[in-house]
């Protein structure tokens, strides 16, 4: 699997936009990039995946550059309750049981302030 | 709406103890997976399967067993709790979907486990 990179921390102002970038430059073709964050104390949610193309969905935008080694997560208008861990994890698709599996690293804690 | 439990969401239990924690989906997905949390070492993956009576060690599996007598429900089983065992425990689970979408794990609301 590829590997990633997160800072460690990122601070936001409420009702601007966040933007957290991961790199992956050892990313293959065939390998996706999914986003999940963890709420303080909650089970880490999904919020999107991608392949090679921008993707969007009700609760970010995600942008994969032309080379694929880096991505950022958007949360367009960031609010206190978008204060949680993300992390970036770069998977293959579905060709053999393993990968099924996640692998969280340390992620970035986001925090949103008033 | 679909869903996945976990139960109980707290447990203190004494070193020595056998322990069970619930895992249940009704989604009716053919992966569940087990991690534990702990701090400074992010989620760890402790078993998973990949449908009934199948299961597989994870990374940190020592200590612990699961078993998948039906697609709903893979319990977690401490067999004998020690204190390196207190940490906050994970169930997920995801199915079958389109490429790509299949690595979508939903999670539950996690037990904490103490051990004393």
């Amino acid at each position: 699997d590829a590997k990633t990179t997160q800072p460690p921390s990122m601070d936001c102002a409420e009702g601007r936009a966040a933007n957290l970038p991961c790199n992956h430059s050892t990313i293959s073709g065939n390998e996706y990039v999914y986003w999940y964050r963890q709420i303080h104390s909650q089970g880490p949610q999904y919020i999107i995946h991608g392949l090679k193309n921008n993707e969007t969905n009700e609760m970010a935008s995600l942008i994969i550059t032309e080379d694929r080694k880096s991505s950022t997560l958007i949360l367009p208008h960031a609010t206190l309750r978008d204060t949680a861990v993300y992390y970036c994890i770069v998977r293959g698709s579905i060709s053999s049981g393993s990968a099924r599996q996640l692998t969280f690293g340390s992620g970035t804690q986001l925090t949103v302030l008033p | 709406d679909a869903e996945i439990t976990q139960s109980p969401r707290h447990k203190i239990t004494e070193t020595g103890r056998q322990v069970t924690l619930a895992c249940h989906q009704t989604w009716n997905h053919n992966n569940m997976f087990w991690y534990r949390q702990d701090l400074g070492h992010g989620l760890r993956l402790i078993h998973y399967s990949y449908g009934v009576q199948d299961t597989n060690k994870g990374e940190v599996s020592d200590g612990y067993s699961v078993s998948r007598s039906n697609t709903e429900d893979l319990p977690l089983t401490l067999e004998s709790a020690a204190s390196s065992q207190t940490s906050v425990y994970f169930c997920a689970s995801s199915g079958p979907s389109l490429e790509g979408a299949k690595n979508i794990q939903y999670f539950g609301a996690g037990t904490r486990l103490s051990v004393l």
